[in-house]
């Protein structure tokens, strides 16, 4: 089977930057992905490494390093709207089954 | 282009009840899935199908059936419920890389 591992919350300051690591066990996957959550919402994409290294979107970067079985995923210049909940996740099949990590709720305060 | 549909929004059950979780999607995907989504624990997938007439059991489908008659429909039937129950449901169905996850169902099975 498969098991993801990230912190539960984070606190940040506006601005700031925020790195939100992901650690797994498996015996063998297609890729990482990261989703948003905003409190009572749905989840929202955010990327998806197939692939070793850095993949950036706008504010938001992800990495992905398989011999470290590990990926994080960069919040920059945060914003009071970034203050969510966002979960690392494994695709397990061709199909694009995930596998969810618990999740890490992160505060961006004033 | 609605995107993923789920109904209902909200939904109170005795237990014992059977009821039907509705999910349709207009974006002709084939992989559709089911999620329950509980505190502290992520999303954890129920049901999934990679096309009409074929379906399958993620990490905790007891208690559910599913059935995929059509591309667009995928609908979640708990036949007795239980107060294990109590979630939020979120169905999703797959583009090219990401998932794309209604606006959930939160269930109470008193």
């Amino acid at each position: 089977g498969q098991s993801l591992e990230q912190p539960s919350e984070v606190t940040a300051v506006e601005g700031a930057i925020v790195q939100i690591n992901c650690t797994y066990q498996t015996s063998g996957f297609y890729g990482l992905s990261w989703y948003q959550q905003h409190d009572g919402g749905a989840p929202t994409f955010l990327s998806y490494n197939a692939l070793d290294g850095l993949e950036e979107t706008g504010r938001f970067s992800s990495f992905l390093s398989r011999s470290d079985s590990y990926g994080y995923l960069l919040l920059q210049e945060l914003q009071m709207k970034d203050s969510a909940s966002y979960f690392c996740a494994l695709q397990v099949d061709s199909w694009g089954k995930l596998q969810f990590g618990a999740g890490t709720q992160v505060v961006v305060t004033p | 282009n609605a995107g993923v549909t789920q109904t209902p929004k909200f939904q109170v059950l005795k237990t014992g009840q059977s009821m039907t979780l509705q999910c349709a999607q207009d974006m002709n995907h084939e992989y559709m899935s089911w999620y329950r989504q509980d505190p502290g624990m992520g999303l954890r997938l129920i049901h999934y199908s990679v096309g009409a007439g074929i379906t399958d059991q993620g990490e905790v489908p007891n208690g559910y059936n599913v059935s995929r008659s059509t591309t667009e429909d995928f609908p979640l039937r708990l036949l007795s419920a239980a107060p294990s129950q109590t979630s939020v449901y979120f169905c999703a169905s797959r583009g090219q890389q990401e998932l794309f996850f209604g606006s959930g169902t939160q269930l109470s099975v008193l």
